[in-house]
């Protein structure tokens, strides 16, 4: 049974350039989350979607970062125009449908913006 | 003030010993309560789940979740050097909507052999 995968495990970005994170939830499950843990610092939430849909993005900043989770395919958080405060980890994490509310941690992607 | 304070540590035990770790929280709404274990460079690990108040056990750790006092507990028995990581509490609101987990700063432990 697959855990939540993330993809690029490493990525290394120069300064304007984009960023794409790519999260494939676990079987069965419909919902996604995005987390950003800056160093030294806690997991932040970011967005949490469902296919098609953006739930809540109350935690998304209002420029350069989108996210999206298709009908086909992982979810996607892209960061445009990334700069040096942009290096973190970023992670994923998916829960079932209905009210259950578990989260299940993808391993990450580190974001290294030189 | 942090909607959820942790204490960073770092706790050192000695193998074998009893762990205790906590958090306090500010937001009444919080109902559904989890501990993750993360190690270095890894993503967190969910180790218990907990809804409203009331204790969890699951083998060697114990959750226990007083929403009067706003403060969540895990005890950890019989700790064990691979027990060596660091601990996050995280909660939710849940039912009205927002499943948006909001995490202390994680407690760092190392159990010495």
């Amino acid at each position: 049974n697959a855990g939540v995968m993330q993809n690029p495990r490493h990525l290394v970005r120069r300064r304007g350039q984009e960023a794409r994170l790519r999260c494939s939830p676990m079987k069965g499950h419909s919902h996604v989350y995005w987390y950003r843990q800056l160093p030294e610092e806690g997991l932040k939430f970011m967005v949490y979607l469902q296919k098609e849909n953006i739930i809540d993005e109350s935690g998304m900043p209002k420029e350069r970062f989108s996210a999206e989770f298709p009908k086909e395919g992982p979810s996607i958080l892209r960061i445009q125009q990334v700069v040096r405060g942009d290096s973190a980890a970023y992670f994923c994490a998916s829960s079932p449908s209905g009210r259950d509310d578990t989260q299940y941690f993808g391993p990450g992607t580190r974001l290294t913006v030189l | 003030q942090k909607e959820v304070e942790q204490d960073p540590g770092p706790l050192s035990v000695p193998e074998g010993a009893i762990v205790s770790l906590n958090c306090t929280y500010s937001n009444s709404a919080f109902q559904y309560f989890m501990w993750y274990r993360q190690y270095s460079r890894k993503g967190p690990e969910l180790l218990m789940y907990t809804y409203s108040s009331g204790n969890k056990e699951d083998g060697r750790f114990t959750a226990q979740v007083d929403k009067s006092s706003k403060y969540i507990s895990l005890f950890i028995r019989d700790s064990q050097p691979s027990d060596s990581a660091t601990y996050l509490c995280a909660m939710s609101e849940g039912n009205t909507g927002r499943r948006a987990l909001t995490f202390g700063s994680g407690t760092r432990l190392q159990v010495q052999p």
